[in-house]
């Protein structure tokens, strides 16, 4: 069974930039979208970005100036850069599975990393 | 972006019980609508995908159903391990969208 494990800073300060990790195991890499999403404390679910197995990137317009998501393949892994951060972007940050349930669109969020609470404070 | 609302933001209910969350889209978005359950502490779990199909190992009192613009997630006998934050979310186009949530509480 696929497991995603991610790990990344927990405490940064404004201005700086979150940079988080995830890795695959368990599970195949290619035909999938590897997501990344964030909780902020207390509220819903934000869709960052994702990235297809080929590279092909996927950003949410409020996020896309500030965020890039790359793949290192060969280690079954990618990868959230968020520049210029703000205590706004404070927020449990998930890795995730995003499984193509249709020729076109239809991403469902199949498996999930255990989360990593980013803080931003000075 | 296409807007999902979900009511009620949070509910009480009894071991037993049947319970409906309900989630509207801000237009038509066919069947393409996911459920998510997250305990609290916990990443989501994936329960229901393209609005009916029960993802394996997810118990058969979970149903879903709906198309358009208008979804449901019924627990049709609610059990103590179904307490948790119930979020639906648009398939339909890039930008991905979940609903606000709906909390189930213990009554």
């Amino acid at each position: 069974q696929v497991q995603l494990q991610q790990w990344g800073a927990g405490l940064l300060r404004p201005s700086e930039t979150l940079s988080l990790t995830c890795a695959v195991y368990g599970g195949p890499f290619t035909g999938y979208h590897w997501s990344w999403i964030r909780q902020p404390p207390g509220k819903g679910l934000e869709w960052i970005g994702d990235i297809s197995h080929t590279g092909n990137t996927y950003y949410s317009p409020s996020l896309k100036s500030r965020v890039a998501i790359s793949l290192v393949t060969s280690q079954n892994q990618f990868s959230l850069k968020l520049t210029s951060i703000t205590a706004a972007d404070t927020a449990v940050y998930y890795c995730a599975r995003g499984r193509k349930d249709c020729s076109s669109g239809c991403l469902a969020f199949d498996s999930w990393g255990q989360g990593t609470l980013v803080t931003v404070s000075s | 972006d296409i807007q999902m609302t979900q009511s009620p933001s949070s509910l009480s209910a009894s071991v037993g019980d049947r319970v409906t969350i309900t989630c509207r889209a801000s237009q038509s978005i066919r069947t393409y609508v996911n459920w998510y359950q997250q305990k609290l502490g916990k990443a989501p779990k994936l329960l229901i995908s393209l609005a009916s199909t029960l993802q394996s190992g997810v118990p058969s009192r979970f149903t879903g159903s709906g198309s358009g613009t208008d979804f449901t997630l019924t627990i049709s006998s609610l059990q103590p391990e179904d307490f948790a934050t119930y979020y639906c979310q648009q398939s339909y186009t890039t930008s991905w969208t979940f609903g606000q949530g709906t909390k189930v509480e213990i009554k």
